[in-house]
């Protein structure tokens, strides 16, 4: 079974904070994704990653960046979080068979 | 840009009855994969079914099957025997541009009534 698993299921922080979101995959899928979900929104694309260190921009990229130093693992970062950022977070990774698989998801509140 | 368009931001159905969710597209590729997931309350989303454009047969996954209408750039949902474990959000997504990413509908909540 894949498996995708996201650092914290709830999160809050204040704003100004830098906010880090970790996500890792156990299935050496090569690209990997971040979505913001918000409701009445569906999910958005910020980033993805299709190889170590590769990224590039979703449609929402703006006040986000992410790091991808190993394959399992790509982090979504806040650099100064901002309460426009309160949303669910979701990971994905993509199978050969083109299939996305998510994560559990990371609430996360901005006060 | 490309699109998918849910309708219905909410429907409900009576258990054991069949619900059909729609979902429309916009584009210019010829052969692409047209997907469907769930996302139960505060669960993880999960893949319902694919179909791929260059197959005529519609597919089939258990009680999920979809009608996909390639020229109407349609592609729908039927629920047969609906149960309460179906009660969820449902998208529909596309993959953009023939890439690896993906364009996600809005939603469509789905409530089944005992």
């Amino acid at each position: 079974d894949v498996k995708v698993t996201q650092s914290s299921r709830y999160l809050v922080k204040r704003t100004g904070e830098k906010v880090f979101l970790e996500c890792v995959q156990d299935m050496d899928h090569e690209n990997m994704f971040w979505y913001r979900q918000d409701p009445g929104l569906g999910l958005r694309l910020i980033y993805f990653s299709y190889d170590v260190k590769m990224k590039e921009k979703g449609d929402i990229p703006e006040g986000y960046s992410v790091s991808r130093e190993k394959k399992e693992r790509f982090s979504l970062i806040l650099e100064s979080a901002s309460t426009n950022q309160t949303s669910m977070y979701l990971c994905a990774s993509l199978s050969s068979y083109n299939e996305q698989f998510f994560g559990p998801g990371t609430r996360l509140t901005v006060l | 840009a490309q699109t998918v368009t849910q309708s219905q931001p909410e429907m409900s159905v009576q258990e054991a009855e069949t619900v059909t969710l729609s979902c429309t597209y916009d584009t210019s590729e010829s052969d692409y994969y047209l997907f469907w997931y769930k996302q139960p309350p505060s669960r993880q989303m999960i893949l319902v079914i694919r179909q791929e454009a260059y197959k005529q047969q519609n597919a089939t996954e258990n009680r999920f099957s979809v009608n996909f209408q390639k020229a109407a750039k349609s592609f729908s949902l039927k629920i047969s025997d609906s149960q309460l474990g179906d009660a969820a959000m449902y998208f529909c997504a596309y993959p953009q541009g023939g890439s690896e990413k993906l364009v996600f509908g809005k939603g469509t909540k789905l409530t089944v009534n005992p």
